[in-house]
């Protein structure tokens, strides 16, 4: 089974808005990772944050992470057109041997 | 962009016969991922690598078999393909997982399809 869920499955807003996007996964982990997959392409690393860390930022983009939930949030900020992809979560499977993706969000920004 | 390739890139097949998708990296990396990616399904882990010759399956292994005789290759052969592999396959690699928090770097993908 998927380690981690994201939430919602689908989201449209409009340029400028910001969009959230959540995950939560069932073990402990080590770090989560987001990703970003436009269509028709592989997936691209965004952000990793570790389990020590609360948050992080990058450019527009802003990560939480609360282990006592087993959640994380990934927020982009003043969305554009060109963020329209989806949005995965990743952690690694209990052994630390691989990584496990969730279903993903998928981001729809309108002009 | 990682020096990753995934050959071929698109794949026609009949029922029953056997295929084999292969992934070349030339960064060195330690691990290697075999994913398929299907609607409502997001991406499913069919086999990984930790290194040459150590394979284990992921969550949709059946039909699926790998091998890894080197470093930079990592193959996926579908022993007798069926329609409900038709799917768009992901290889991935990464220096390490969980214990070594590195991120992953993807292939283009292989849309397979079984007629």
């Amino acid at each position: 089974s998927q380690q981690g869920e994201e939430d919602p499955q689908a989201l449209s807003i409009q340029e400028g808005e910001n969009a959230t996007m959540n995950c939560s996964y069932k073990t402990s982990i080590n770090n989560l990772q987001w990703y970003r997959q436009n269509s028709g392409r592989g997936l691209v690393h965004l952000i990793l944050i570790r389990s020590n860390e609360r948050e992080k930022h990058s450019g527009r983009l802003r990560v939480t992470l609360d282990t006592s939930k087993k959640s994380s949030s990934l927020l982009i900020t003043a969305s554009r057109a060109a963020d329209t992809a989806s949005y995965f979560c990743a952690t690694s499977n209990q052994a630390g041997t691989a990584l496990i993706f969730g279903k993903g969000t998928t981001l729809s920004v309108s002009s | 962009d990682a020096g990753i390739t995934q050959s071929p890139r698109h794949k026609v097949t009949e029922t029953g016969t056997p295929v084999t998708l292969r992934c070349h990296q030339t960064e060195n990396h330690r691990y290697m991922y075999w994913y398929r990616q299907d609607p409502g399904h997001g991406l499913r882990l069919i086999h990984y690598s930790y290194g040459v010759k150590d394979t284990d399956k992921g969550e949709v292994s059946d039909g699926y078999s790998v091998s890894r005789s080197k470093t930079e290759d990592f193959l996926l052969t579908l022993e007798s393909a069926t329609s409900s592999q038709t799917s768009v396959y992901f290889c991935a690699i990464s220096e390490s997982t969980g214990l070594g928090n590195t991120e992953a770097f993807f292939g283009q993908g292989t849309r397979l399809t079984v007629v």
